[in-house]
């Protein structure tokens, strides 16, 4: 069955760094998205990428991050300067299209900021 | 996204059904209403979405009732792999969007 992968699975950095956070989207999916999920706290949602651009993006997602989808196969999120309250779960997630069609999500990368 | 109201933690013993509210009282026309669920140390996970009738899906069934003001997760034997975060999420077709809107939604423990 078809997945969505996530690297690295935990990712400790320094504060003030930059970080890359990488997903392999199920091949045929047209719909991308960087949820987060600080230990203890909700899931939500930072942005959601299609045809090659940004579609949504919430408050949380300002000019620290930025999306990419540099080849055919993956989609980036880099954390720019990394603050301590940047440690979270990221997960990705893709969808095939279409409002209803559901949501696939990778395992995670767990980021440390420390 | 209208809010949604769900229990924050329910026990159910192994090989029971379990049946896991959510109380949607403001949701509009067209609302459709989604279920994930998240286990422990990974990330979400589809489980079924309706929009006025009742669904079933090989993972669970959906009870809506007739005004949509709540519906019903059902899980039909509960297994130890379904212990895990529910959560009961509206989202608006009318809206133009594909984000999900997660709450704090339901712990539930399976009892082996």
């Amino acid at each position: 069955e078809p997945e969505v992968t996530q690297t690295p699975s935990h990712q400790v950095t320094q504060m003030g760094q930059e970080v890359i956070l990488r997903c392999v989207p199920i091949s045929n999916h047209l719909y991308f998205y960087w949820y987060r999920q600080i230990l203890g706290q909700k899931v939500e949602f930072l942005v959601s990428f299609y045809n090659n651009e940004i579609s949504e993006k919430s408050e949380i997602f300002d000019d620290q991050f930025s999306v990419e989808r540099p080849d055919g196969s993956n989609f980036t999120l880099k954390i720019r300067s990394t603050k301590l309250e940047d440690s979270a779960m990221y997960f990705c997630a893709s969808s095939g299209g279409g409002f209803l069609n559901e949501q696939f999500f990778g395992p995670g990368t767990r980021l440390t900021v420390l | 996204d209208a809010k949604t109201t769900q229990p924050n933690s329910m026990e159910s013993n192994e090989e029971e059904p379990v049946h896991l509210p959510c109380n949607h009282s403001t949701i509009s026309g067209t609302d459709y209403i989604h279920w994930y669920r998240q286990l422990p140390s990974q990330g979400p996970e589809y489980v079924i979405h309706g929009l006025t009738s009742n669904v079933n899906n090989r993972m669970a069934s959906l009870a809506i009732a007739e005004d949509r003001k709540s519906s019903t997760l059902i899980l039909h034997r509960a297994t130890l792999r379904d212990a895990a975060v529910y959560y009961c999420i509206l989202r608006d077709r009318g809206a133009g969007s594909y984000q999900l809107t997660f709450g704090k939604g339901t712990k539930l423990s399976v009892i082996p």
